[in-house]
């Protein structure tokens, strides 16, 4: 069965300084590997995905994640925070083709950006 | 309008009553899932579905039920709420090949009295 731990509930940052929230997985195979964003009072939006191709992953509102098999991570980064990214953010891992999708979540990290 | 609906947004209820949280989606999918989160938990899975005819327990069943009326509905139902049923609830639908991980619903707030 898979697996995922995001290391911090809560991260603080500055605006405009680097965000970087952690997410270790475990997998008997490869994975699927997914970071959700939730809004106060809103439901999951997905910022990225890893689905085997490039392991440096783009997603939405400058958000960017890395594969690293080696570790088992999937750290997700923004170089610079902005006031709009005070959120929750879920990393959540998934069997591939041949499974069932059900996804595993991580706890979350509850992001505060401080002016 | 939104591809994933959940009804209803809001519910409080008592000790023992019977609910049922409903969910209906437009995007065509065969597989749909009911979540549970609690604070400091993250989402767990409570049932999912493959087709109307393949239903299957997720990590937290216990105490609750679905019915799969249609490809575009899936029902979340609790025969007798207890107070730590008190969570949001998360339907989601996925294709058939996961790329996407799930399309989530907004979110059903229920509070068991």
């Amino acid at each position: 069965a898979q697996s995922v731990t995001q290391l911090g509930s809560h991260v603080s940052v500055s605006e405009g300084a680097l965000v970087l929230l952690r997410c270790n997985y475990s997998s008997s195979v490869p994975p699927y590997l997914f970071w959700y964003v939730q809004y106060p009072n809103q439901g999951l939006q997905l910022l990225l995905k890893y689905t085997s191709a490039a392991t440096l992953v783009k997603g939405i509102n400058g958000f960017e994640a890395e594969f690293k098999k080696s570790e088992t991570s999937f750290h997700l980064t923004k170089p610079s925070a902005h006031m709009s990214d005070a959120a929750e953010y879920f990393c959540a891992v998934s069997v591939p083709p041949g499974g069932d999708y059900k996804l595993s979540f991580g706890a979350g990290t509850t992001v505060t950006v401080r002016a | 309008d939104a591809d994933v609906t959940q009804t209803p947004r809001n519910r409080i209820t008592k000790t023992g009553k019977r609910i049922m949280l409903e969910c209906s989606q437009t995007k065509g999918h065969d597989r749909m899932y009911w979540y549970r989160q609690d604070p400091g938990l993250g989402l767990r899975l409570i049932y999912y579905s493959f087709d109307v005819k393949d239903i299957n327990k997720g990590e937290i069943s216990d105490g609750y039920s679905v019915s799969r009326q249609a490809q575009a509905k899936f029902s979340l139902s609790l025969e007798s709420a207890i107070p730590n049923q008190t969570a949001l609830y998360f339907c989601a639908t996925s294709d058939s090949l996961g790329v996407n991980g799930g399309y989530f619903g907004p979110g059903t707030r229920l509070t068991v009295l």
